[in-house]
């Protein structure tokens, strides 16, 4: 079974702060990703990487960086972190054009 | 402009009798489909896809879809409905090609004992 891990399952940020996300999938998937959910909003893509160092801009990247320096593991960063990005995150991998297969999620907020 | 749609926010069902959550799109090229399900505070589990072959395709937890081409519809559909499958259900696609899946917004499944 393909597992997708998250470093955390809650996280309470102060505004301002730097925050680091990551995730780990074991399945030698090339393509890995990361959405945030919103009630009402559904899954909106941040960014996603197809191969390691390299990335692209979702949806809506603005606010957040990625780095993928190895292939198993892809971190989300929120530089100076907002009252707005409070939400839940979400990240998944899959191989080539194939189903994602998602982590638990990590619910972060921010006051 | 490529979209998914999941026309109903909220299904509700009793517990046994058929139920069905509607998903159309918009996309150029040959899409590949997929539904996937939430359950409260847990990621997307992965229920089934259409890529090619027989329009109907059978999935987890004893759910199954339809494609239909001419409708450009994939409804998510199981015989009987239990009470644990009481989730937020999603539909999404990708036309082929692209990495990137575009999802619905969800469907919120109430399935009363």
């Amino acid at each position: 079974d393909v597992k997708v891990t998250q470093s955390s399952r809650y996280l309470v940020k102060r505004t301002g702060e730097k925050v680091f996300l990551e995730c780990v999938q074991d399945m030698d998937h090339e393509n890995m990703f990361w959405y945030r959910q919103d009630p009402g909003l559904g899954l909106r893509l941040i960014y996603f990487s197809y191969d390691v160092k390299m990335k692209e801009k979702g949806d809506i990247p603005e606010g957040y960086s990625v780095s993928r320096e190895k292939k198993e593991r892809f971190s989300l960063i929120l530089e100076s972190a907002s009252t707005n990005q409070t939400s839940m995150y979400l990240c998944a991998s899959s191989l080539e054009v194939s189903e994602q297969y998602f982590g638990p999620g990590t619910r972060l907020t921010v006051t | 402009a490529q979209s998914v749609a999941q026309p109903e926010d909220q299904v509700n069902v009793a517990e046994g009798n058929p139920l069905t959550v509607k998903c159309t799109y918009s996309v150029s090229g040959n899409p590949y489909l997929f539904w996937y399900v939430q359950y409260p505070n847990r990621g997307l589990q992965f229920l089934l896809k259409y890529i090619t072959g027989d329009n109907l395709v059978k999935g987890s937890y004893g759910f199954e879809a339809e494609f239909n081409k001419s409708q450009t519809s994939f409804h998510l559909k199981k015989p009987s409905a239990l009470v644990s499958d009481s989730a937020l259900y999603f539909c999404a696609v990708n036309a082929g090609n692209n990495r990137k899946l575009i999802w619905g917004l969800g469907t919120s499944l109430a399935v009363n004992p």
